[in-house]
């Protein structure tokens, strides 16, 4: 199994703050991605990336920027949060084989803005 | 539009019972599909998966069957127990996803198994 971490769990933030959430992995996966859910509602990718250097957005529109410098870390970080950005922030990375892909997630980060 | 659909947004059995779950998709280009297990503040872990070239894989408690030209799969899982409460989400990737991998879930039900 991947081990993949993400920092902090809880985050409880005023409006206009600048958050970054932690992402790192230890399995050596090319593939990251970050999705954003709410309760009720289906996992939503808004970033992804495939390699070092490499980063795209998602299916859903995000305020909220990536950056991957090296293979284990992808962090997000939202420049002016609002409370619209409160939600649930799932970070992942995948192994592949052949033209299987399998997800593994890390715990979450829960974004409370005020 | 939807592709991923989960129509239940709940379900409750009592514990030693059968617990079905399902999932409809609307892209015949899913050609593989994943069940994941969630549960409150948690990330999703990957439970089971099933190939469209099969229509049954088995693991356990759990069973997933895939019926290609209803484009639906069911989660089975027996005997339920308690600690199988959690959100239950199904996925589905696209044929060919390659450098274009994108992994589209469903909305989630979730199971309560009651003791």
């Amino acid at each position: 199994e991947a081990d993949i971490y993400q920092t902090p769990r809880y985050l409880v933030i005023g409006t206009g703050k600048k958050i970054t959430l932690e992402c790192s992995q230890t399995m050596g996966h090319d593939k990251m991605y970050w999705y954003q859910q709410d309760p009720g509602m289906e996992l939503h990718l808004i970033h992804y990336s495939y390699g070092v250097n490499s980063t795209e957005k998602g299916d859903l529109s995000s305020e909220s920027t990536v950056s991957r410098i090296r293979t284990e870390h992808f962090p997000l970080t939202l420049e002016s949060a609002r409370p619209s950005h409160t939600s649930q922030y799932l970070c992942a990375s995948s192994e592949s084989w052949g033209r299987r892909e399998k997800l593994f997630f890390g715990s979450g980060t829960q974004l409370s803005v005020l | 539009d939807q592709q991923v659909k989960q129509n239940s947004p709940s379900l409750s059995v009592q514990e030693g019972r059968i617990s079905i779950l399902n999932c409809d998709y609307t892209n015949s280009m899913f050609d593989y599909f994943l069940w994941y297990k969630k549960y409150p503040a948690e990330g999703p872990t990957f439970l089971i998966s099933i190939s469209s070239i099969k229509d049954k894989n088995e693991d356990g408690r759990f069973t997933v069957f895939l019926n290609k030209s209803a484009k639906h799969l069911s989660l089975h899982i027996v005997p339920s127990q308690p600690g199988d409460s959690a959100v239950y989400f199904c996925a589905a990737i696209m044929v060919g996803g390659g450098s274009n991998y994108k992994l589209t879930f469903g909305k989630g039900t979730l199971l309560t198994v009651n003791p």
